[in-house]
């Protein structure tokens, strides 16, 4: 079985730029999250979703940030104008029918 | 709200020595608990979860865990570490109603020689 896969693994930008990250959940998988995990820190919950609509994205800055997920497999999330706020690792989760998160590797971003 | 405090930033602890990881939630009702770990260079991967029923859990590589609701803890332990131990740890809380998971800061675990 295939895991959770990311793209891209690292991504530098100046402020201002935009980015996008790319997720694939394990296959048949109907929760996806997304986390930013700053250095040193816990993961975030970001918005996760169940198919392709979103359950809960109270924690994402939506002035810059958008996440879809418009056929209930993979999931794209977007920053429009990026800060040095912003440099963090930013994970992709997926959750079947069991009470397990699977986590991609993750995309790691700084932001100049 | 719901939170997970993990006071130990970082564990040093000498290969072949016992462990014990500290983990306290906050959450008024009856919490759903996890921990995770972080080797590195690979994604976070499930230690072992506790529901409900007897307080100490079995995970997976012998660690084990144990909750209490008195003391609004579940700390993880391992009778004896070896090297590849070396990750972050993370304690992870869900409450009942949804599948939104609150992670701590985590705990970085260094085994050495």
């Amino acid at each position: 079985e295939a895991g959770v896969t990311q793209s891209p693994r690292y991504a530098v930008l100046q402020e201002g730029q935009a980015v996008s990250f790319w997720c694939d959940p394990i296959s048949g998988h109907d929760t996806l999250y997304w986390y930013q995990q700053p250095r040193d820190q816990g993961p975030q919950l970001l918005v996760y979703f169940r198919d392709e609509a979103v359950i809960d994205n109270s924690q994402l800055p939506s002035d810059r940030f958008s996440a879809v997920r418009p056929k209930g497999t993979n999931s794209t999330l977007k920053i429009q104008s990026a800060k040095q706020g912003d440099t963090a690792t930013y994970l992709c989760a997926s959750r079947g029918g069991q009470d397990t998160q699977y986590f991609g590797p993750g995309t790691r971003l700084l932001v100049l | 709200a719901q939170s997970v405090t993990q006071p130990d930033a970082r564990v040093t602890v000498s290969e072949g020595a016992s462990l014990q990881l500290r983990c306290k939630y906050s959450y008024s009702g009856t919490p759903y608990l996890f921990w995770y770990v972080q080797y590195p260079r690979q994604g976070l991967q499930l230690l072992l979860k506790y529901y409900s029923g007897d307080p100490v859990v079995q995970g997976v590589n012998g660690f084990e865990a144990e909750f209490s609701k008195s003391n609004s803890s579940f700390h993880l332990r391992k009778a004896s570490v070896h090297w590849s131990d070396s990750a972050v740890y993370f304690c992870v809380l869900r409450r009942t109603g949804n599948y939104k998971y609150v992670f701590g800061a985590g705990t970085r675990l260094k085994v050495i020689a």
